[in-house]
């Protein structure tokens, strides 16, 4: 069981936006940035988003954050076949003092 | 452009220790701006922050794992290392060693490309 809870699945088609939320408590997402990673299988996750809405450089202005109250979400625009990834939000956790992730949500581009 | 590798054993005995280390390239664990953290993730599962560390020695653990790891920094090496001690087959997963944007508040953006370590007899 995840502290942050995301969605297991996401799906869209090409060109479409999709969104995945992240929920968490006050002690976590409620008081702390929020971050969003990529991965696709078999690598590493990629940093898309840090600090609740900034992207560092490199990553497409497709991909956006945003935060309210104690939940993050991830917005991804005109979506392309190469987004078809597994995507996690995470956040700092005062309570446990340490760094949490959401279970993940696994984006399929129909 | 910063570079981080995993190395250690890929198979581990239950019980016993594991013991992975992560070398720095094209940047200094010494760099007082950063914190380098281990995290790992379970074959088909989630991302699972191990704990992290400054140059100084400083540490930050998971309190799930906290009585069983133990993480060191040489800075001669340009190394950060985790040990994990009296492991089980639940251990079993790909260990990605990464440096933190900046302090420990904010989170891993370099990340090596992980190493898988199977505990097993």
């Amino acid at each position: 069981q995840s502290v942050l809870t995301q969605p297991p699945s996401a799906s869209g088609t090409p060109g479409q936006r999709v969104t995945i939320s992240c929920s968490g408590s006050s002690s976590n997402i409620g008081s702390n940035y929020g971050y969003w990673y990529q991965q696709v299988p078999g690598t590493a996750p990629k940093l898309l988003i840090y600090r609740n809405n900034e992207r560092p450089s490199g990553v497409p202005d497709r991909f956006s954050g945003s935060k309210s109250g104690t939940s993050a979400s991830l917005a991804i625009s005109g979506l392309r076949s190469e987004d078809e990834a597994d995507y996690y939000c995470a956040g700092w956790d005062d309570s446990l003092s340490g760094w949490v992730f959401g279970g993940g949500t696994k984006l399929t581009v129909l | 452009q910063l570079q981080l590798q995993e190395s250690g054993p890929g198979l581990v005995k239950p019980s016993e220790t594991l013991s992975l280390t992560c070398t720095v390239s094209g940047g200094s664990v010494s760099n007082t701006n950063y914190y380098w953290g281990w995290i790992r993730q379970p074959p088909g599962k989630g991302l699972e922050w191990i704990g992290s560390i400054y140059y100084n020695g400083n540490t930050y653990y998971n309190p799930s794992l906290k009585s069983r790891v133990t993480m060191s920094v040489d800075t001669s090496k340009n190394q950060f290392s985790l040990k994990l001690s009296s492991v089980t087959a639940a251990d079993t997963a790909v260990y990605y060693c990464a440096r933190h944007l900046g302090g420990i508040f904010s989170g891993p953006n370099y990340w090596g490309q992980g190493t898988l370590v199977t505990v097993s007899s």
